[in-house]
């Protein structure tokens, strides 16, 4: 069974680095069959695409934070990480990690549990 | 303002049928683009409910059900129960963003 498992730390001050890991259990992040993705979700509102990487490394962000976001994968360590940068209290928000097939249409069929991150000093 | 455009909120009774839209553009769901549901409990991170517009995982009820004509999907939800009461969502791919995006999310009170 894949789980996935978002860690990092819940508070970031404004104008800093907000920088989150994704570890990946039960499947091997460097199968060319999946993307894996950021999606976060401020309190009481929807949720936003923010990116996706392939294990290759290619990269596709959210034209609306492509200046701020970074993602980036270690496939030695099973594990894909964001970095948004010059946050600000807009950015706060619960950030999931989930999987997306790349060979069939099949949605994010797995998500983390999501993580809280408060952008406040 | 979301790329899909979902009605903020529905409701039923238990054991009545209820829809929820999902209104996109040429961009998107009009360009052939798959539509997926997802369903949101209280606390918890969206569960995949419906893939490839109509296509249910595993262990997904029978009583949900999706479907998709021209640049529109739709997720029917039968036999209400009160363990429906969630957030919805539905999402695609959307070529002039480049990216995926989803559509505002739908509550759905059962009365």
């Amino acid at each position: 069974q894949v789980q996935l498992q978002e860690s990092g730390p819940g508070l970031v001050k404004p104008s800093q680095t907000l920088s989150l890991t994704c570890t990946v259990s039960g499947g091997s992040i460097s199968s060319d069959s999946y993307y894996w993705s950021w999606i976060r979700q401020p309190a009481g509102k929807g949720l936003e695409w923010i990116g996706r990487i392939y294990p290759s490394g290619s990269t596709n962000y959210n034209p609306s934070l492509k200046s701020r976001v970074t993602i980036s994968v270690d496939t030695s360590k099973n594990q894909f990480s964001l970095k948004l940068s010059s946050v600000t209290a807009a950015d706060t928000a619960v950030y999931y990690c989930a999987r997306f097939s790349a060979i069939s249409s099949s949605g994010f069929d797995y998500w983390g549990q999501g993580t809280l991150v408060t952008v406040s000093s | 303002q979301s790329v899909l455009t979902q009605p903020p909120s529905v409701s039923g009774a238990p054991g009545q049928r209820v829809t929820i839209s999902c209104t996109g553009s040429s961009s998107n769901i009009g360009a052939a683009y798959d539509v997926h549901w997802y369903q949101q409990l209280p606390g918890t991170a969206p569960k995949l409910l419906i893939y490839g517009n109509s296509d249910r995982p595993s262990g997904v009820p029978d009583r949900f059900s999706g479907s998709k004509s021209g640049a529109s999907a739709s997720l029917a939800i039968t036999g209400l129960q009160a363990e429906d009461e969630a957030d919805y969502y539905c999402q695609s791919y959307d070529t002039s963003l480049s990216g995926w995006v989803f559509g505002g999310g739908t509550k759905l009170a059962v009365l």
